[in-house]
């Protein structure tokens, strides 16, 4: 299986100011049809996972732009910029490009 | 607005079965295909299985392959998972998960979740 590391784990954020977590994968993310499956997922508290970035750098609907993804090949980055209290909450890489499809470790964001 | 439902959760004996089902609406359920992801209580995702949108293809976790099945109905809106043979470390927050098949295992949508306890 593609093994997926995310670091920080944890990331103690100041209200107002940018976050940025790192996603490593074993195997390039790059598919046969060109295209890179690289998505990640915010999970608040007691809450279900929400899909906020595929394709790298594609926003879901409804997600706002403080959030962008970037990367390519096996090195990837989601950023909060100006981090609201609502960002709290675990957040995860997920790749598609492999059978099984396989998650990274998370990495929890909490307000300072 | 789509909806997905879990239901089938419990506390089950090791080396029993236990059937999830996952009822669908605000979509046209037979485009899609469905994963299911499961959570081990404080754990991070892991991916159980997937099924195409007609039912015909159907890929499992190598932890799971042989003892879990994953099937629809595409009459009822509504996605399974025939777990047997459970075990401890099949305990977790089962998820049902759409496909929106823009790309390869491109999930989206998530349900809310059914526990799962395997205990003696």
């Amino acid at each position: 299986d593609v093994v997926m590391t995310q670091s920080p784990l944890s990331l103690p954020v100041t209200l107002g100011q940018s976050a940025s977590i790192s996603c490593r994968s074993s195997q390039s993310l790059v598919y046969s049809d060109g295209n890179t499956y690289l998505n990640w997922f915010q999970q608040r508290p007691g809450q279900s996972p929400r899909r906020l970035i595929y394709k790298v750098s594609n926003r879901d609907s409804g997600v706002p732009d403080r959030f962008s993804g970037s990367g390519s090949g096996t090195d990837f980055t989601l950023k909060i910029s100006k981090v609201e209290a609502e960002d709290v909450g675990v957040y995860y890489c997920m790749q598609g490009a492999h059978w099984p499809p396989t998650f990274g470790q998370g990495t929890k964001v909490e307000i300072k | 607005q789509v909806h997905l439902v879990e239901s089938g959760g419990g506390v089950v004996q090791p080396g029993r079965s236990l059937r999830l089902s996952c009822a669908a609406s605000g979509l046209t359920f037979s485009s899609y295909a469905m994963h299911w992801v499961r959570q081990a209580p404080g754990k991070g995702l892991q991916c159980v299985g997937v099924i195409s949108y007609d039912g015909n293809k159907k890929y499992y976790a190598d932890s799971v392959k042989g003892r879990f099945t994953i099937s629809r109905d595409n009459s009822k809106n509504t996605l399974y998972l025939q777990m047997n043979s459970l075990r401890a470390e099949d305990t977790a927050v089962y998820y049902c998960v759409r496909d929106d098949g823009n790309g390869y295992n491109s999930l989206d949508y998530w349900g809310q979740g059914t526990l799962v306890t395997v205990s003696s």
